[in-house]
């Protein structure tokens, strides 16, 4: 099956600063979305990315089918963006989302 | 706006007990989803359901679970006799053909 990595597994920063995370996967999709899983558990839909660039305030992605790859960056930082950030594939269109490990953030006052 | 709903959002349970977690999905998706979570690993696919069958399931999904959707509005996860390696953050999504919606998960634990 198709395998998707994320990186780096863990971020550190400190309120005020931006960050990049990636998502690498092995093949091609239909569908790319990224979460962001709070401290509550629930998965918050960010971004419905198969292709192009999505802004979303302080937020947006950017995905290169042909390279598969996206790329979500976070500017100016705030406490509440701590969580997990998951990226998610679907191979075909209705098919199961293979989800990445996850980029645990953590955001410091 | 419309939402994903999953009760409930927390249940312990005995080993060998039967659960059922319930979900109503996006009114007018088609398609509908249960993952789970084990606590601290990424987010797994169980089974997809589609068109009142199942469409895809995973190797997780064996005999003890089952899915239902008894009436137009809700989706049920049933796990027949629980084991303790079934604790888990159990999430069912929903999508209309392309980006999919997850409900806010039920936390099982089994004891």
């Amino acid at each position: 099956g198709i395998q998707v990595e994320q990186s780096p597994p863990d971020l550190i920063l400190q309120e005020g600063a931006n960050s990049t995370l990636r998502c690498n996967f092995s093949d091609s999709v239909n569908n790319l979305q990224w979460f962001h899983q709070n401290p509550w558990g629930q998965l918050i839909n960010l971004f419905y990315i198969p292709s192009g660039t999505k802004q979303n305030g302080r937020l947006s992605a950017t995905t290169v089918a042909t390279e598969r790859y996206s790329l979500l960056y976070i500017s100016s930082s705030q406490t509440t963006d701590s969580g997990v950030y998951f990226c998610a594939v679907e191979e075909t269109s209705g098919s199961r989302l293979t989800f990445g490990e996850g980029t645990q953030l953590t955001v410091n006052p | 706006e419309p939402e994903v709903t999953q009760t409930p959002s927390h249940q312990v349970t005995q080993m060998g007990q039967e659960v059922i977690l319930r979900c109503v999905p996006i009114s007018n998706h088609l398609y509908f989803y249960w993952y789970r979570q084990i606590l601290g690993q990424k987010v797994e696919f169980l089974v997809s359901f589609y068109n009142n069958e199942i469409s895809e399931k995973s190797e997780i999904f064996d005999d003890q679970f089952s899915v239902e959707r008894p009436d137009g509005s809700n989706f049920t996860l049933k796990i027949r006799s629980t084991k303790l390696e079934d604790s888990a953050m159990y999430f069912c999504a929903s999508s209309e053909v392309t980006e999919a919606f997850f409900g806010q998960g039920t936390r099982l634990t089994v004891v």
